[in-house]
């Protein structure tokens, strides 16, 4: 079945370090979306990207596609304590299903 | 809007127990799915469904039942609790399509 690999399982940064976090399907993916879950909270999607080879930004947020839409990227820029937290990715397949990688857990020290 | 509701927040359960969990949304989506949290493993699919009457097996459904009678509605029924089933259970639901998935807060599952 379709699989989604997700490195690094984590990451702890400086406060103004830049972080990156990197997802792998083992399958070309219809879509790929991005969640963010707050310690004790539950995944809330921050975005999605379809077309091969795309980027899109939020304020310090760059998403980035693959050209053969089988891999994704976050990354943030200058990270603030406000960035903690688990970032998902997860990818479409097939109709219906919503595949996640391991996340990736951010802790900024201030 | 209420958005997905799961119900309990917290449940404590023995070994063989039987229960279910509670998820109703109220936005008219089509798509409903499981998911179950644990550490280092991030969220595994148990079942989804796509409309009423219609559901499907994820990654992970042994030990768990489900059915959609209603659209609003997808409770999800372990038969016979066992401590592997520890975890948090996220509800999750999206309108047809390759759309964005809105959670629930989360139901946390000890099994002793």
């Amino acid at each position: 079945g379709q699989q989604v690999m997700q490195i690094p399982q984590y990451q702890h940064v400086q406060e103004g370090e830049d972080f990156t976090t990197y997802c792998n399907s083992s399958t070309t993916l219809s879509n790929i979306q991005w969640y963010k879950q707050r310690p004790g909270g539950h995944p809330v999607f921050l975005i999605q990207l379809v077309k091969s080879g795309e980027v899109k930004k939020q304020k310090r947020l760059t998403f980035q596609f693959g050209e053969a839409k089988k891999n994704s990227s976050l990354h943030i820029t200058a990270t603030q304590t406000t960035d903690v937290g688990t970032y998902f990715c997860a990818g479409r397949a097939s109709y219906g299903k919503l595949t996640f990688g391991q996340g990736t857990i951010l802790t900024v020290h201030p | 809007n209420a958005g997905v509701t799961q119900t309990p927040k917290f449940q404590v359960l023995k070994t063989g127990q039987s229960m279910t969990l509670q998820c109703a949304q109220d936005m008219n989506h089509e798509y409903m799915s499981w998911y179950r949290q644990d550490p280092g493993m991030g969220l595994r699919l148990i079942h989804y469904s796509v409309g009423a009457g219609i559901t499907d097996q994820g990654e992970v459904p042994n030990g768990y039942n489900v059915s959609r009678s209603t659209t609003e509605d997808f409770p999800l029924r372990l038969l016979s609790a066992a401590p592997s089933q520890t975890s948090v259970y996220f509800c999750a639901s999206n309108p047809r399509g390759n759309t964005e998935a809105f959670f629930g807060q989360g139901t946390r599952l000890t099994v002793v």
